[in-house]
């Protein structure tokens, strides 16, 4: 099993829907999760951290469940800006640095 | 603040070429990252310096690449020679101490990337 895995998509939902997306990991001893959004050619940049059962900013809540190890990611009334790919990232925990792991992303993508 | 800097932005190159790659961090980071991001997959850890340092190198190609961070800032990233697989965008990033604990993690800014393709 990896140790972060990802639905590749692509999500192609209209404008003003709610989408979601999910991650899986494998290590049950990591403790923090990571959303990164990553543009078109651009760099991946940190959308929300999830330290416990879970995250809400604004329109994105992101969502933890220790027990199935997994997190999700949910976006209400979806802007044709939120079209991106988003990476999950997990922190590998036995790193004694700050070593981090990137699933392959979701891409998704809004439509008018 | 300025983020991180990173040139060239794109460098086409033959395969068994050599290439350089070159990042400037934030300033007072003290944690500089390299990763390889191949196209469709997210981006995987090459190393990683705490200052000038080495902290984990464990996914660093040996045979083929080295990367130095002297002076505790900018950082260089060499390929000696380049083979077609190493096509792929080379992101730099950095955070200010890097150091995990209790759960947190210090935020890893990242820069434009230089996109690298081997022909």
């Amino acid at each position: 099993r990896k140790e972060v895995e990802q639905d590749p998509g692509p999500f192609n939902v209209p404008e003003g829907a709610t989408v979601a997306f999910n991650c899986t990991y494998s290590n049950s001893a990591s403790q923090s999760f990571f959303w990164y959004r990553q543009d078109c050619r651009k760099e991946p940049k940190l959308l929300m951290s999830v330290y416990s059962s879970g995250n809400e900013d604004g329109r994105f809540t992101a969502q933890l469940n220790r027990a199935s190890q997994y997190i999700s990611l949910l976006i209400r009334d979806s802007k044709l800006s939120d079209s991106a790919t988003y990476l999950c990232v997990v922190p590998d925990p036995y790193s004694s640095a700050s070593k981090i792991i990137f699933g392959s992303g979701t891409r998704l993508s809004i439509r008018p | 603040e300025a983020g991180v800097a990173q040139s060239p932005r794109y460098k086409i190159i033959e395969k068994r070429q050599s290439v350089a790659f070159w990042c400037n961090p934030i300033s007072g980071h003290a944690t500089l990252y390299w990763y390889q991001q191949i196209l469709g997959q997210g981006p995987k850890l090459l190393i990683q310096f705490q200052n000038n340092g080495v902290v984990d190198d464990s996914q660093l190609p040996k045979d083929r690449f080295s990367a130095e961070r002297l002076k505790g800032v900018d950082s260089t990233l060499k390929i000696q020679p380049a083979k077609l697989e190493d096509s792929a965008v080379y992101l730099c990033a950095s955070s200010s101490s890097g150091l995990a604990g209790d759960g947190g993690l210090d935020t890893q800014y990242f820069g434009p990337g230089t996109r690298l393709t081997v022909l």
